[in-house]
């Protein structure tokens, strides 16, 4: 059974504070690697996609990926109010396409950032 | 605008009922997915199709049955073999095999009645 983990939260960050979340995966053969923000009643949406070892920034947003420790992080810089959403991890298992997207997800952090 | 429209927003069930929830995309996607989400949990799979006429059975899928008639359509049946269908159903959709990216639509909330 491939599983994804996440760090239990809920998560609480001052404002402007880094906000660190954390997920492990089971699989050393996981190719693909996604961070999904989604607001209480709405569906995800794909914030940060990483493939390769090492970091990825898109704008306040960092991710760190370890396949030998089996780790992938998000870190969310200058922290606001409006970063406030569950965090779900994703895993997609094969290469190459072949998965068909059957992403694994981890079951989400709560951040809040308080003002 | 393109993208996926799920309806309805909320639905109810009765005991014993079957129920259909909506998902509807105009992205010309060929993958298409349904994923149930349960309170603190992550998504999981239902069931997927790759192309028309064709699905297969994600991780989740006793109790609920799927048809892929046309490339924009993806209809879920949750059946009265789903003994606990309470939960937030989320469809989805790629590009192509080799795009990672889905695109969710905006969910159906069930609930028994």
């Amino acid at each position: 059974q491939k599983e994804v983990e996440q760090n239990s939260g809920p998560l609480s960050v001052p404002e402007g504070a880094i906000a660190s979340l954390n997920c492990t995966y089971s699989d050393r053969g996981s190719q693909s690697f996604f961070w999904y923000r989604q607001y209480s009643g709405k569906s995800p949406e794909l914030i940060m996609s990483i493939y390769s070892n090492g970091d990825k920034e898109d704008g306040r947003f960092t991710a760190q990926l370890n396949k030998a420790s089996q780790y992938v992080s998000l870190l969310i810089r200058d922290s606001q109010p409006s970063d406030s959403a569950t965090y779900l991890c994703a895993v997609n298992w094969d290469a190459g396409g072949t998965s068909y997207g059957k992403l694994t997800f981890g079951q989400g952090t709560i951040l809040t950032v308080h003002p | 605008d393109g993208g996926i429209t799920q309806s309805p927003k909320y639905l109810f069930r009765k005991e014993g009922q079957n129920v259909t929830l909506s998902c509807e995309q105009n992205l010309n996607h060929d993958a298409m997915y349904w994923y149930r989400q349960d309170p603190g949990q992550g998504l999981r799979l239902i069931y997927y199709s790759q192309i028309v006429n064709d699905f297969q059975k994600g991780d989740i899928a006793e109790g609920y049955s799927v048809s892929r008639e046309k490339k924009e359509s993806f209809p879920l049946t949750v059946t009265s073999a789903q003994k606990n269908p309470t939960a937030f159903y989320l469809c989805a959709s790629r590009a192509a095999p080799l795009e990672e990216k889905l695109f969710f639509g905006s969910g159906t909330q069930l609930s028994v009645l």
